[in-house]
């Protein structure tokens, strides 16, 4: 079974440009999340989806920061402008709504984000 | 709110040494719980969950974690480390229900192994 998949593995950009990171998540797996690592913390969820609707996005600064998943498949999370505060490892993750899975979230490897 | 500590923020053992790494929750019922490794330039892998039952459970890699509710800890430990070992591991905890599914992780324990 392939993982969770995650592109492009690292990006740098100038501050105030814009950035999309793409994932894929295990096939058939309905709920779709993506967190943000600072160096030095643990992941932090910005948005989770059901399908291809909106969970929780509470934590999801939303004057910079989208994401969309159209086809309740694969996802796109874009920044625009990027701030040097937004350089982390960008996590995706995935998990299927059956009950014997308990929901279990599979990790993609990340993109890796410096803003200059 | 839900929350995680990891009191240790940096941990060095000796290979072939025990290994505890603590971790404390706030959580208003019953949670559910993990453990998360992650080695350099990699992702999340699950090292085991905690959801109900028996409150000793076992993981991958030789892995074990006891959940605690008086003292509101899932602290893991392992009898023997491997250098293999060496990586970043986070505690975390999720609501037990509805159908936000939020992990709350910790800030990490990194663990070096001596040879």
């Amino acid at each position: 079974e392939a993982g969770v998949a995650q592109s492009p593995r690292y990006k740098i950009i100038e501050k105030r440009q814009s950035v999309a990171f793409w994932c894929n998540p295990i096939s058939g797996h309905a709920t779709l999340y993506w967190y943000q690592q600072i160096l030095g913390q643990g992941p932090k969820l910005l948005i989770q989806f059901q399908n291809n609707g909106v969970v929780d996005d509470s934590q999801l600064p939303k004057d910079r920061f989208s994401a969309e998943r159209l086809k309740g498949v694969d996802s796109t999370l874009k920044i625009q402008p990027a701030k040097l505060e937004d350089s982390a490892v960008y996590l995706c993750a995935s998990s299927s709504i059956w009950l014997r899975s308990y929901n279990e979230q599979f990790f993609g490897p990340g993109t890796r984000l410096t803003v200059l | 709110a839900q929350s995680v500590t990891q009191p240790d923020i940096h941990i060095t053992v000796s290979e072939g040494a025990s290994l505890e790494l603590r971790c404390n929750y706030s959580y208003g019922a019953t949670p559910y719980l993990f453990w998360y490794v992650q080695s350099p330039g990699q992702g999340l892998q699950l090292l085991l969950k905690y959801f109900s039952g028996d409150t000793l459970v076992q993981g991958i890699k030789g892995f074990e974690a006891e959940f605690k509710r008086s003292q509101s800890s899932f602290n893991l430990r392992k009898p023997s480390v491997h250098w293999s070992d060496a990586a970043e591991y986070f505690c975390a905890v999720r609501n037990s229900g509805g159908s936000n599914y939020k992990l709350t992780f910790g800030k990490g324990t990194l663990l070096t192994v001596n040879p």
